[in-house]
């Protein structure tokens, strides 16, 4: 059965600080994505890697796939209040890029002044 | 484009009755998917559905469980008899696989079943 792990699965930070979420999964999949949901609404995609090695950045986030140790790493710079959300991994069931994704069960990041 | 759109919004019954949910994929998604989020189980993906056909309903829970894609722009999951543990978040995503499988969510229907 497909495992997919986040760690920690609750973060309280100070504005500013930096800090990493880990995302491990168990099959061979070469492609993970991530994704944000604010409390009481929906998910929005953030990354989409594709292939290991993989790095993508956008604003104070930054996310990476290592696909032979089957882990994502979503890095957070200088935090600031707004990225105050739930964010989580997934992976295609299949391996593939069917969409068939199975979530991690997310990691609640709490951003404190 | 409007995006994923899931009615009702929000859906409260008595247990024993008949619950249908219901989900417009975006135009032009080949794939669509139905997930249910709770606090003990996360995000469970229930069925997917791929060029209208299921392709996998592993996730279904019980026989209580059922889908449908009639068509390209319509799903629904029904749920009968609904119980009171069926209460969650039912969200509803379609992808166009040929775009490396990410999914676009729904606002999801909150459903409690009392």
């Amino acid at each position: 059965e497909l495992k997919v792990e986040q760690n920690p699965l609750f973060l309280s930070m100070q504005e500013g600080k930096n800090y990493t979420i880990y995302c491990n999964y168990s099959t061979t999949s070469d492609r993970l994505y991530w994704y944000r949901q604010d409390p009481g609404k929906s998910l929005e995609s953030l990354f989409v890697l594709l292939s290991n090695g993989a790095v993508k950045q956008e604003g104070r986030l930054m996310a990476s796939l290592d696909t032979k140790a089957r882990l994502s790493t979503l890095h957070i710079t200088a935090a600031v209040h707004d990225l105050s959300a739930t964010y989580f991994c997934a992976v295609d069931k299949d391996g593939g890029s069917q969409g068939n994704l199975i979530f991690g069960k997310g990691t609640k990041l709490s951003v404190k002044p | 484009d409007a995006g994923v759109i899931q009615s009702p919004r929000h859906e409260v019954t008595e247990m024993g009755q008949e619950v249908t949910l219901r989900c417009k994929p975006i135009s032009g998604h080949n794939s669509l998917f139905w997930y249910r989020q709770t606090m003990m189980r996360g995000l469970e993906l229930l069925i997917y559905f791929n060029n209208n056909v299921p392709i996998d309903d592993s996730g279904m829970p019980e026989d209580r469980f059922s889908a449908k894609m009639p068509n390209a722009s319509f799903s629904t999951l029904k749920i009968q008899p609904s119980e009171p543990r069926d209460s969650a978040v039912y969200f509803c995503a379609s992808s166009w696989t040929g775009r490396g499988g990410k999914l676009f969510f729904g606002s999801g229907t909150q459903l409690s079943v009392l």
